[in-house]
């Protein structure tokens, strides 16, 4: 069964930094593209990026390029989002998920961005 | 940056009705994917390829369009259909979804 758990969210204060992980099992990890999304309060979704099977490149929206890092350790299975500077606007559910057809979603992570 | 626009914002539809949910695109895509949330769960995803349906979703669902014109039908509602659905172009980057269609139950 394929299973993707995300961890690390919480409260952070605006400016600050903090790295969201995603393992992955189920599947072989380093055959798949894998990406971030996030969902607002509001329920808008947002593509953030992704990343090669082999972690050698990196897509990433235009306007989250700056600050957003996505990595990866295969060895591990595991996903990673850096995010740097937030700001109040980056409070979101934030997901991982297998590109390719976006089939399958972890349950989420929730960070807030507030002083 | 490619836009998707889905209508309408929020339906009620009664057991039985036919919905069709649309979804289009500022620019011409592919294919189409669409999503179904419900509550606080993660996304699932329901159609690919258009009208392709994804593994264990029931046939009462279904996905065609082409360029910029998309739909999603439900030829027969069901309770446990009430959701948001998202459609989601993978195209070109940045990948996109469109704003999410709320269906409830009549």
């Amino acid at each position: 069964e394929v299973q993707l758990v995300e961890s690390g969210g919480g409260l952070v204060q605006p400016g600050a930094s903090l790295k969201l992980s995603c393992v992955a099992s189920g599947f072989t990890f380093s055959d798949y593209w894998m990406s971030w999304v996030r969902q607002t309060p509001g329920k808008t979704m947002e593509w953030i990026g992704d990343i090669k099977y082999d972690g050698s490149y990196t897509n990433y929206a235009p306007s989250l390029k700056n600050r957003f890092t996505i990595s990866r350790d295969n060895a591990k299975s595991t996903l990673y989002l850096q995010m740097s500077n937030v700001r109040s606007e980056d409070t979101a559910t934030y997901y991982c998920t297998r590109v390719a057809l976006f089939d399958y979603w972890g349950q989420g992570v929730m960070v807030t961005v507030s002083s | 940056e490619i836009v998707l626009t889905q209508s309408p914002t929020t339906m009620a539809a009664s057991p039985g009705e036919k919905v069709t949910l649309t979804c289009l695109a500022s620019s011409s895509v592919n294919y189409m994917y669409w999503y179904q949330q419900k509550s606080s769960a993660s996304p699932k995803l329901l159609i690919y390829y258009t009208s392709i349906l994804a593994s264990g979703v029931p046939d009462r669902f279904s996905g065609s369009g082409s360029g910029t014109s998309y739909s999603l039908t439900i030829s027969s509602m069901e309770a446990e259909d009430a959701a948001i659905y998202y459609c989601l172009q993978l195209t070109s980057t940045p990948y996109t979804f469109g704003a999410g269609t709320k269906l409830e139950l009549k």
